[in-house]
C-alpha cells in the first residue's frame, strides 16, 4: 500500500536549521509530488509547498520563502524538508503528504514529524 | 493568502446530517473546482475525504459528500455516526494552496 514514513522528532534552539525527511513506498515516486503541511500545537493546517518528484520543481509559500528548502533523492524515494532560521512559532507537527504538483489534493500523509524550538 | 473560514464547531446525533461550509474569493475556492476536504482525528494524520469538489477517494463512505456554489464549498455527512468525530479541513487550490479555519464535529 501507499505509504510515508517521516523521520524522529527533533528539538532544536532558536536561529538552527531542521530537516525532515519522508520515505515513500508502494507507489512510482516521480510520478507525483510531495507536499509539505505544518501544523502547530492546536492549530491548523499549512501548506508549506510542493516538490515535483519528476523534475526537482518546486513552490513555497510566501512566508517562508528564502527560509525553506524541498528536495528529493529519487534513488531512495525519499524527500526532505529543511526549515532555517528557526523561531518559536515554527514550533509544530510537520507532514508531508503525496500531491500537490500534478494532483490538487493530498492523499497519503506521513505520521507526523514534533519540531519543537526551544532555548 | 488568508485561510478560508469554517464555522469553528458543527454537532448532530447519530443519524443526523451536519454540513460545513468553506468560504474563500474568486481567487481560491470561487476560481477552481479544486476543493478538498480531510478529516483529522486527535493525535492523528489528517485523511483525504473529498477532492475535486465532489469526489470520493475509494475507501470513503458514500455518507461523505461534497459540493461547492459561488465561492462557498460545502461537506455533507449523512447518517452521522460515532467515528465521524473530528476535525475537518477544507483546502483550495489557488496557484498556490490554502487550507480553512477547520471545524470540530461533534456527535451528541
Amino acid at each position: 500500500q501507499v505509504q510515508l514514513v517521516q523521520s524522529g522528532a527533533e528539538v532544536k534552539k532558536p536561529g538552527a536549521s531542521v530537516k525532515v525527511s519522508c520515505k515513500a513506498s508502494g507507489y512510482t515516486f516521480t510520478s507525483y509530488g510531495i507536499s509539505w503541511v505544518r501544523q502547530a500545537p492546536g492549530q491548523g493546517l499549512e501548506w508549506m509547498g510542493w516538490i515535483s518528484a519528476y523534475n526537482g520543481n518546486t513552490n513555497y509559500a510566501q512566508k517562508l520563502q528564502g527560509r525553506v528548502t524541498m528536495t528529493t533523492d529519487t534513488s531512495t524515494s525519499t524527500a526532505y524538508m529543511e526549515l532555517r532560521s528557526l523561531r518559536s512559532d515554527d514550533t509544530a507537527v510537520y507532514y508531508c503528504a503525496r500531491g500537490g504538483s500534478g494532483t490538487v489534493w493530498f492523499d497519503p500523509w506521513g505520521q507526523g514529524t514534533l519540531v519543537t524550538v526551544s532555548s | 493568502q488568508s485561510a478560508l473560514t469554517q464555522p469553528r464547531s458543527v454537532s448532530g446525533s447519530p443519524g443526523q446530517s451536519v454540513t460545513i461550509s468553506c468560504t474563500g474569493t474568486s481567487s481560491d475556492v470561487g476560481g477552481y473546482n479544486y476543493v478538498s476536504w480531510y478529516q483529522q482525528h486527535p493525535g492523528k494524520a489528517p485523511k483525504l475525504m473529498i477532492y475535486d469538489v465532489s469526489k470520493r477517494p475509494s475507501g470513503v463512505p458514500d455518507r461523505f459528500s461534497g459540493s461547492k456554489s459561488g465561492n462557498t464549498a460545502s461537506l455533507t455527512i449523512s447518517g452521522l455516526q460515532a467515528e465521524d468525530e473530528a476535525d475537518y479541513y477544507c483546502c483550495s487550490y489557488a496557484g498556490s494552496y490554502v487550507f480553512g479555519t477547520g471545524t470540530k464535529v461533534t456527535v451528541l
